[in-house]
């Protein structure tokens, strides 16, 4: 079945750090792939999105590039703030049976220390 | 334009009561997902639902859950009978489309404590 796999946190880097969370996927077909962030005791809010191959999902200076031959989706950004401190989930969705339906990764933790 | 809304945003049941929770998608989707978050993990599919009709529920335990989206109201999301491993944060999310390229919006969860 279709499946998400991303580093495990938590992950502590300093203001103005750079910052890489790794995410692969299995799936068949061509699935959309997403990057979620979850801040404390809120929902979760979609990041970036990449819906085919070589696709570039940004914004808010994270970036994540749609990388087929490698099965991966890692997420960047090259100076993280205090306030990017949350979890960040990476997600697919596919076309079949369970269409539409989000499945995610176990998620990152995130602090950033002034 | 309300996003998506969800309530209560606490409950606490006791083992063997009931617990309801309640989700309003955004103006205009009339698709819902259901999601469960156990602590530290991952968010879980449970349900998929348009108005008025389960499309999939093959990620809600067989025995005890249900859900509805009737055609007029918020859809429902029921516990019957709760046990302490139902103790998690219940999502709800919504879409204009039942389409994998579509982001969804999330609500800001349900915490359900049950002691």
């Amino acid at each position: 079945g279709n499946s998400v796999t991303q580093m495990e946190g938590p992950v502590t880097l300093s203001e103005e750090a750079f910052l890489t969370i790794n995410c692969t996927y299995t799936a068949t077909g061509y699935p959309s792939l997403f990057w979620y962030v979850q801040y404390p005791g809120e929902g979760l809010q979609l990041l970036l999105k990449a819906t085919k191959a070589d696709d570039k999902g940004s914004n808010k200076g994270f970036e994540a590039t749609y990388r087929k031959e490698t099965t991966s989706f890692h997420l960047e950004k090259g100076s993280v703030q205090v306030s990017d401190s949350a979890v960040y989930f990476c997600a697919l969705s596919s076309y079949g049976g369970s269409q539409g339906n989000l499945i995610f990764g176990k998620g990152t933790k995130l602090s950033v220390k002034p | 334009n309300a996003g998506v809304m969800q309530n209560p945003r606490h409950l606490v049941r006791r083992r063997g009561q009931e617990a309801r929770l309640r989700c309003s998608p955004m103006k205009g989707h009339s698709h819902v997902y259901w999601y469960r978050q156990l602590p530290e993990e991952g968010l879980k599919f449970m349900v998929y639902l348009q108005k008025e009709n389960i499309i999939d529920e093959s990620g809600m335990p067989k025995e005890r859950f249900s859900a509805e989206f009737p055609k007029e109201g918020p859809s429902i999301l029921r516990i019957q009978q709760v046990v302490r491993g139902d103790s998690a944060a219940y999502f709800c999310a919504s879409s204009p489309r039942r389409d994998p390229s579509y982001e969804q919006y999330f609500g800001p969860g349900t915490r359900l404590t049950v002691t």
